[in-house]
């Protein structure tokens, strides 16, 4: 059965801090990664990583994926209070079928 | 642009009543279509998806189904709702002719059994 795990669960911090958010995971036949941002309705998208060492970068966001240890990261730097979300990391194992993990919950405090 | 409009936003239902959630998108043609639905605290689950008019997956069994009776309209429903079918539910698309495109959801409805 396919696994993903986030971590931290949630997390707090202060405008301007850095921050790391973690996905592994455990997909057969891995074709890709992605990661969304989910404010109080609809995840938005945020990348689609493909391949190892690569970084993906958006602003103050930015992705990594190592296909060798099946982890990701996502960064974001210089935090907003407008960061504060849940991150959702979703590796696809099919076409068109993505497995979703739990997110990680980030407040931005002011 | 593509858009993508699901509606009730919020749903209040009796147990055994019956459901229908509808999701329309704008500005493609011929995409693929999810339903999720999302219980507190845990990531997104796949019900069902299309590929086409007619075309149905399921992932799970359940007590809902699924119908596409236009390329760009995706419809859940159920018979009689559970307590256990409470949750928030989202449709989303993404480009049907190509694989491994991103998926881009809709804002969801917040369905509520009593």
């Amino acid at each position: 059965e396919d696994k993903v795990v986030q971590s931290p669960l949630s997390l707090v911090v202060h405008e301007g801090d850095t921050v790391t958010l973690n996905c592994s995971y455990e997909v057969t036949n891995f074709r890709s990664l992605l990661w969304y941002k989910q404010e109080k309705k609809a995840p938005t998208f945020l990348f689609m990583l493909t391949s190892s060492g690569i970084e993906k970068k958006s602003g103050r966001l930015s992705s990594i994926l190592d296909k060798k240890e099946l982890f990701s990261i996502l960064n974001i730097t210089a935090t907003q209070t407008g960061d504060s979300a849940v991150y959702l990391c979703a590796p696809r194992a099919s076409a068109r079928q993505l497995t979703f993990g739990s997110g990680t919950q980030l407040t931005v405090l002011p | 642009s593509q858009t993508i409009h699901q509606w009730p936003a919020t749903l209040v239902q009796p147990v055994g009543s019956p459901l229908s959630l509808e999701c329309t998108v704008e500005g493609t043609s011929n995409p693929n279509l999810y339903w999720y639905r999302q219980a507190a605290g845990r990531g997104l689950q796949l019900l069902f998806y299309s590929v086409g008019i007619g075309q149905i997956s399921s992932e799970v069994p359940q007590n809902l189904s699924a119908s596409r009776p236009q390329d760009r309209q995706f419809i859940l429903s159920s018979k009689k709702l559970l307590l256990s079918d409470s949750g928030f539910y989202l449709c989303a698309w993404s480009v049907g002719s190509q694989n491994d495109q991103p998926q881009h959801f809709g804002d969801g409805t917040r369905l509520s059994i009593l």
